[in-house]
Formats: structure tokens, C-alpha cells, sequence
């Protein structure tokens, strides 16, 4: 029972270089969800998707592009990375969107741009 | 605009009750979520209320007032274990982010034994 993976835990990029969040569940869920979570802030939604080959921009979603090729996997691609996506990114899952079934979270990626 | 507003910290004593407050201003509302947040962890999801009136879950308790854009989370026999960040989290309506979830941002509740 897996629940939702998260890879790379911790990651530091150079300004300007690319890289891709790896996020993956197990449980069938067909919404995901990618946050951001900075400093004394709630999560900032980025990208989400309510199904394979469904996506949609969230709050924040520029500098960052998404895909959703199967149910299980969602990665998140930084394009270029800046130093203001210094945050740390969480991967999201449920059986819907509404919210009744409550969210499952991975263990979140912390990312430092320099 | 959409909006949440949580106090940014409480502090309460071990074995207390607290109470966490939420009011929203939102242009829809499909539900009212509670999360808890560790230090360094991830978000877990604790209750939901699509409707007015308490929903208990063991210690955790859940209130929503509709017509007073409003809820609160309440937290009984309060455990160390219970020091953590608390985030409420509402589903507003198309104009507030697509349906999506809108979160505050967040109480930091502190408990002296």
C-alpha cells in the first residue's frame, strides 16, 4: 500500500536548468494534483488533472508543464528553473475533486534553485 | 476575490480543548476540509463538511456554519502528538479557481504540557 511516491525527495538546480517530479499512485485515484508550499503560506495549486490525458492550469502554473499519459503517473517538468520556485512541491490524489474523500499527499519534494 | 482566514498560531495545554476557526469568502462553496501538517511532512486529510452542523471523528471535530461562511476545528484531550500545522480548505465554485480547492494558510498549534 503505497499511496502516492514522490521522487526526488530533495533536489538542488542551477538557474536556467530543467528537471521533472516524479509522482505516481497506486490506488486508482483519477484526480492529482501538484502544490507548492512555501513558508508560512497554504498550498498553491499548480497543475491538476481529473483523469488520463486530462490536464488544467491551477493557481501558479507558470515555468511548469504537465502530463497525464496513465492514471497512476503525473510528473510536474520545471522548463527553466528560477529561484522563486525554491519551495517544496507536493503530489495530491483522490477518488475526485470535491474534496469529500479527502486528498492523499505524497511525502513532497523540497527543490533549491541557486 | 476568494479568500481564507485562520489564526496563524495557537497554543494550548495538554490534556485541553482548542478550537481552530475558519471563515471563507468564496464565490461557490462545496465543502469545508481539515488537514494536519508535521513539521517536514506531508498534508493528511481529517474531516469534511459539505453540510452545516458537527462531524466527530474521535478526538477531532468538525463544524460548519454555511449561511456565517464559517467552521472550525475542534481538538479534544489535546496530545503532544498534536503539536502540527492545521489547514482548512474549501471547494469554492467556478469562478474560484475552477471548482478547485482554495486552502488558508494554515494554524500552528502549540502545546505546552
Amino acid at each position: 500500500n503505497a499511496g502516492v511516491t514522490q521522487t526526488p525527495k530533495f533536489q538542488v538546480l542551477k538557474t536556467g536548468q530543467s528537471m521533472t517530479l516524479q509522482c505516481a499512485q497506486d490506488m486508482n485515484h483519477e484526480y492529482m494534483s501538484w502544490y507548492r508550499q512555501d513558508p508560512g503560506m497554504g498550498l498553491r495549486l499548480i497543475h491538476y488533472s481529473v483523469g488520463a490525458g486530462i490536464t488544467d492550469q491551477g493557481e501558479v502554473p507558470n515555468g511548469y508543464n504537465v502530463s497525464r499519459s496513465t492514471t497512476e503517473d503525473f510528473p510536474l517538468r520545471l522548463l527553466s528553473a528560477a529561484p522563486s520556485q525554491t519551495s517544496v512541491y507536493f503530489c495530491a490524489s483522490s477518488y475526485s475533486s470535491t474534496g469529500g474523500y479527502g486528498y492523499t499527499f505524497g511525502s513532497g519534494t523540497r527543490l533549491t534553485v541557486v | 476575490g476568494q479568500s481564507l482566514e485562520q489564526p496563524s498560531e495557537v497554543t494550548a495545554v495538554e490534556g485541553a480543548i482548542v478550537q481552530i476557526n475558519c471563515t471563507y469568502q468564496t464565490s461557490g462553496f462545496y465543502g469545508l476540509s481539515w488537514y494536519q501538517q508535521h513539521d517536514g511532512g506531508a498534508p493528511t486529510f481529517l474531516s469534511y463538511n459539505g453540510l452545516d452542523g458537527l462531524e466527530e471523528t474521535g478526538r477531532f471535530s468538525s463544524f460548519l456554519s454555511r449561511s456565517d461562511s464559517y467552521g472550525y476545528l475542534l481538538l479534544q484531550e489535546l496530545q503532544m502528538k498534536d503539536s502540527a500545522s492545521y489547514f482548512c480548505a474549501v471547494r469554492g465554485g467556478p469562478m474560484d479557481s475552477n471548482y478547485q480547492l482554495i486552502w488558508g494558510a494554515g494554524t500552528k498549534l502549540i502545546i505546552k504540557p
